[in-house]
C-alpha cells in the first residue's frame, strides 16, 4: 500500500485480556519502529527492528510488551494481562535505509477497562 | 541525556498572524532534528527535516525551521497562520549513533478568526 497500515484502528480490552496490535509498513522499508503515545503527551519509543532482527527493545515498559517482525515486513505489537495503564494510542512507523524518511501510521487506541 | 524540549504546551494566534514555536534539544553530539504535525485522531505527518547543509530548512505548508547549533534550539516558524494550521506540533531529533527518534511533549497550536 501507499502507506503505514495499523489495525485495528481501535480496541477496547478487559483488564488482563491480551492484546496483539498490527503494522504493515510501506513495501520495502527496513526499518519499523513503535511508539507509544498517552493522552496528552509525545510519543515515546518503545522498539526497533531493521528488517527481522530487533536491534533495539530498550522501550517496551515491561516484559508483559513483546514485539515480533519474523518475516521483516509485517510487525505484531503483543500485549498480555493488559493493565490500565497500558491504555494509550500505538503508532508505528517505517523507513527505508538511511534517508530517516520515517512514515507514520494512523495509530492503534487502545482502552484498557 | 539526550533529549528534545517543547517549552510551551499551547500557543493561541490569530489568524494571518506569524508563529513561532519553540524546540530546544539538549546534546553534545550530532544531531538531526524533524518537525511533525498531528491532527487529531490522525498519525504524525512530517513537516520538515534537518539532517545537514543550509540550517534553514523550508518544509510543507509554508513552515520554515532553522537550526541553531549554538543555542541548540530548532524552532518552527510560519509568516501567515491558517485556520486549517490548528493541531499538535511535535518536535523530533534523532542523535548520534542512534536510529530513533526521541520526541518532545508537543505544542498544541490554536489558530483563531
Amino acid at each position: 500500500g501507499a502507506g503505514v497500515s495499523q489495525s485495528p484502528r481501535y480496541k477496547v480490552a478487559k483488564r488482563g485480556q491480551d492484546v496483539a496490535l498490527r503494522c504493515d509498513p510501506i513495501s520495502g522499508h527496513v526499518s519499523l519502529f513503535w511508539y507509544q503515545q498517552a493522552l496528552g503527551q509525545g510519543p515515546e519509543f518503545l522498539t526497533y527492528f531493521q528488517n527481522e532482527a530487533q536491534l533495539d527493545k530498550s522501550g517496551l515498559p515491561s516484559d508483559r510488551f513483546f514485539a515480533e517482525r519474523p518475516e521483516g515486513s509485517v510487525s505484531t505489537l503483543k500485549i498480555q494481562r493488559t493493565q490500565q495503564e497500558d491504555s494509550a494510542v500505538y503508532l508505528c512507523a517505517s523507513s527505508p535505509t538511511e534517508n530517516y524518511g520515517y512514515t507514520f501510521g494512523s495509530g492503534t487506541r487502545l482502552t484498557v477497562v | 541525556a539526550q533529549s528534545v524540549t517543547q517549552l510551551d504546551s499551547q500557543v493561541p494566534v490569530f489568524e494571518e498572524a506569524p508563529v513561532e514555536l519553540r524546540c530546544n534539544y539538549s546534546s553534545s553530539v550530532s544531531v538531526y532534528l524533524f518537525w511533525y504535525v498531528q491532527y487529531p485522531n490522525q498519525g504524525l505527518q512530517l513537516l520538515l527535516k534537518y539532517l545537514s547543509g543550509s540550517t534553514l530548512v523550508k518544509g510543507i505548508n509554508g513552515f520554515e525551521a532553522e537550526f541553531n547549533k549554538s543555542q541548540t534550539s530548532f524552532h518552527l516558524r510560519k509568516p501567515s497562520v491558517h485556520i486549517s494550521d490548528t493541531a499538535e506540533y511535535f518536535c523530533a531529533g534523532i542523535f548520534h549513533n542512534t536510529d530513533k527518534l526521541i520526541f518532545g511533549t508537543g505544542t498544541r497550536l490554536q489558530v483563531f478568526p
